[in-house]
C-alpha cells in the first residue's frame, strides 16, 4: 500500500497570507490527524478528522482549520499567517482513529 | 495532560544496547505510552506501544514499571542506521489528549 502523502512538501509564504496543505491517507484509513512540529514547541496535535467530521481538536487558535473529504483526503488551512506558524506540518492516518498512526513526510512551511 | 520528559541526546556505538527513559509523573489511567523514531525530512515512525509491564517487538522493548510514572525504550544492538530522534508520547488516541516528549537525539558511532 502507498503511504501517507502530503503536498506540497515545501512552501514559502509571507505574513498575512493564508495557506492550504493537503494530506492523502493510506487507502482504507478513515481517520486523519494533523500535527505541528517546531524546534521550540516540539510536536503538537492540531485536530483529527474521521468520516468528514472533526472529532478532536488541540489547543490552537481558530486561524487553523481543516476538513476531510468523502475519500478521506484532508486539508488544513491556516489563515492570516504569522512568523510563528513556520513549522513542519505532519498528517497521520489510522484505520479507525485509535490505532497505530502512520505519518506522512510533512509539509515544511516557512513564513517570511 | 501528562508532562513528558526525556533526555535531549544520547551517544552510543554500533552493537550496543541503547536505553532511553521517559518520565511522565502524572500519567492518566487511560494513557498509553508510545515511542516514535524520526529521521530528517521524514515523519515519525511508530516503534512500540505499551500500557504496563513489558512489551517487545522485532525492533525494540518497552519497560513500564508498576507505577507507570516512567518508561524505558530499549534498542538492542544498535547500528548506524538507528541514528535518529526518538519521541515518547503519552496519551490516548480516543480523545487525542496527547503529550509528546521533546525528543532524544540518538547518535550511533562506528
Amino acid at each position: 500500500k502507498a503511504g501517507v502523502t502530503q503536498t506540497p512538501r515545501y512552501l514559502i509564504k509571507t505574513r498575512g497570507q493564508q495557506v492550504t496543505l493537503s494530506c492523502s491517507p493510506i487507502s482504507g484509513h478513515r481517520s486523519v490527524s494533523w500535527y505541528q512540529q517546531t524546534p521550540g514547541q516540539g510536536l503538537q496535535f492540531l485536530f483529527e478528522y474521521f468520516s468528514e467530521t472533526q472529532r478532536n481538536k488541540g489547543n490552537f487558535p481558530g486561524r487553523f482549520s481543516g476538513r476531510q473529504f468523502s475519500n478521506s483526503r484532508s486539508e488544513m488551512n491556516v489563515s492570516t499567517l504569522e512568523l510563528g506558524d513556520s513549522a513542519l506540518y505532519l498528517c497521520a492516518s489510522t484505520p479507525g482513529g485509535s490505532g497505530t498512526q502512520y505519518f506522512g513526510p510533512g509539509t515544511r512551511l516557512l513564513v517570511l | 495532560l501528562a508532562k513528558t520528559t526525556q533526555p535531549i541526546s544520547m551517544d552510543s556505538y554500533e552493537g550496543q544496547e541503547v536505553n532511553i527513559t521517559c518520565s511522565h509523573n502524572n500519567i492518566a489511567t487511560n494513557d498509553y505510552i508510545t515511542w516514535y523514531q524520526q529521521f530528517p525530512s521524514q515523519g515519525p515512525r511508530f516503534i512500540i506501544q505499551g500500557y504496563k509491564t513489558k512489551v517487545t517487538n522485532e525492533v525494540a522493548s518497552l519497560f513500564i514499571p508498576a507505577d507507570r510514572k516512567s518508561s524505558t525504550l530499549s534498542l538492542p544492538r544498535v547500528s548506524l542506521s538507528d541514528t535518529a530522534v526518538y519521541y515518547c508520547l503519552v496519551g490516548t488516541f480516543n480523545d487525542y489528549k496527547l503529550s509528546f516528549g521533546a525528543g532524544t537525539t540518538v547518535t550511533v558511532r562506528a
